[in-house]
């Protein structure tokens, strides 16, 4: 069965510095997808990102990066420099290609909260 | 904006009773998704419609049913509630059925005293 650890429930930092959100995940399927969302105090689900099992090449989009080892079955999140508008709840999430339908199973979440 | 909306926004209702959630997906999305987000359970996933048709089923109680209409827009009912089924419920929706991006709703909070 397939399923996302988020061990770090809470994370507090300064404005600045820098952040890492981990996620590890169990699956028996070869083809996978993995997402990160963000769920700011306003409370709804922004989409971040999707990386397939394939594409293990890191990413970076701003201050955001990911980075995506099959080996240990991880799929880290960064912020680089946090500002206080990334305080917000981080989930990870997974969905099978061979799974009925395209359900995400979703991680605990992260609270990260970014002091000024 | 995500372009998936939901309604109501806020619900407040008392034990036994029953309520409607409603979607809208974003447009050209076939697929509509819902979701429970709870304290102690987390995001859980309900259940699945592509087209219309139900796609997936996931831990959705036999209290709980939804549909998918025509013109693509889904409803979840929720009967005999109970105090555990306050939760914040999500609406998600993509344009095909298997591995696509979901887009969330802003979701609709229920209240259950």
């Amino acid at each position: 069965a397939q399923k996302v650890t988020q061990a770090q429930t809470e994370i507090s930092v300064v404005e600045k510095e820098d952040v890492t959100l981990d996620c590890v995940y169990e699956t028996r399927d070869t083809t996978y997808y993995l997402f990160w969302y963000k769920q700011p105090p306003s409370g709804e689900l922004v989409f971040l990102i999707r990386r397939n099992s394939f594409d293990e090449q890191n990413e970076i989009s701003g201050r955001y990066s990911w980075n995506f080892q099959k080996s240990t079955s991880s799929f880290n999140f960064t912020i680089t420099a946090s500002q206080v508008v990334d305080s917000a709840v981080y989930f990870c999430a997974l969905s099978e290609r061979k799974a009925a339908g395209n359900k995400l199973t979703f991680g605990g979440g992260t609270r990260v909260l970014v002091k000024p | 904006d995500s372009g998936v909306t939901q309604t109501p926004k806020h619900l407040i209702t008392a034990t036994g009773q029953r309520v409607t959630l409603r979607c809208s997906p974003r447009s050209g999305d076939l697929s509509v998704y819902w979701y429970q987000q709870s304290l102690d359970q987390g995001l859980q996933f309900l259940i699945q419609y592509y087209n219309g048709e139900e796609r997936a089923k996931g831990n959705i109680l036999e209290r709980f049913s939804a549909q998918q209409f025509p013109d693509l827009h889904s409803e979840l009912n929720l009967s005999s509630l109970e105090l555990g089924d306050s939760a914040l419920y999500f609406c998600a929706s993509s344009p095909g059925t298997y591995t696509d991006t979901q887009y969330f709703g802003p979701g609709t909070r229920l209240t259950v005293l």
